[in-house]
């Protein structure tokens, strides 16, 4: 599995963009990067997933350069309920090997 | 449609003591997890299952051991708790195509366990 490295946290206000960013440099031709979202006392939801340069969905912004040796997950105009931690995971779609990798996650804290 | 429940959401364990969390789905999903999350240490696999009746250990699977007997159903055991094994376990579903591992994961509450 690639490896992730994605800031620790991260703080906000109310209404602004946030913009995390996830490092995977060896990352595979054949791997997917999805991002999970997890709040306080919940476990993590699916968010968004792409392979290539943007994916929109009404959540959230994947952007993903040319190289893919990064990514990064834009959330518009946050709200108090934004406040959670983000996991970036970097796999293949088809495997063999069904070992996820959460790691620690960026905690967001959105502040009015 | 309740999707992932966990049972019981909290428990307290003395060192030694055996128990087994409960996880049901109802979803017809295929796949289930256990996750542990540790604070500062995100997520990591105990043992996951890709269908009735078949098990296969994850990242951390010393101490644990699971069974799938019914689809929807997937059991956590702790047959001698330690206080490492304190933690919030996650399980989770889903339903990957074949040969998809990124089929998005459906997750449970959670439940907190606490070993004295």
């Amino acid at each position: 599995l690639a490896k992730t490295t994605q800031p620790i946290s991260m703080d906000s206000y109310e209404g602004q963009e946030v913009n995390i960013t996830c490092s995977h440099n060896n990352i595979a031709t054949n791997d997917y990067i999805t991002w999970y979202q997890q709040f306080p006392s919940q476990g993590p939801r699916f968010i968004i997933q792409g392979y290539k340069t943007k994916v929109t969905n009404e959540v959230a912004s994947l952007f993903i350069p040319a190289d893919r040796k990064s990514s990064t997950l834009s959330l518009p105009r946050v709200s108090l309920s934004d406040t959670a931690v983000y996991y970036c995971l970097v796999a293949p779609l088809r495997s063999n090997d069904y070992k996820l990798s959460f790691g620690a996650g960026t905690t967001v804290t959105v502040r009015a | 449609n309740a999707g992932v429940t966990q049972t019981p959401k909290f428990r307290v364990l003395k060192t030694g003591q055996s128990m087994t969390l409960l996880c049901a789905q109802d979803m017809n999903h295929e796949y289930m997890y256990w996750y542990r999350q540790d604070p500062g240490m995100g997520l990591r696999l105990i043992h996951y299952s890709v269908g009735e009746g078949t098990t296969a250990k994850g990242e951390v699977p010393d101490g644990y051991n699971v069974s799938r007997l019914k689809k929807q159903n997937f059991l956590l055991g702790l047959e001698s708790a330690a206080p490492s094994q304190t933690s919030v376990y996650f399980c989770a579903s889903s339903s990957p195509r074949s040969g998809v591992v990124q089929e998005t994961q459906y997750f449970g509450p959670g439940t907190r366990l606490l070993v004295l």
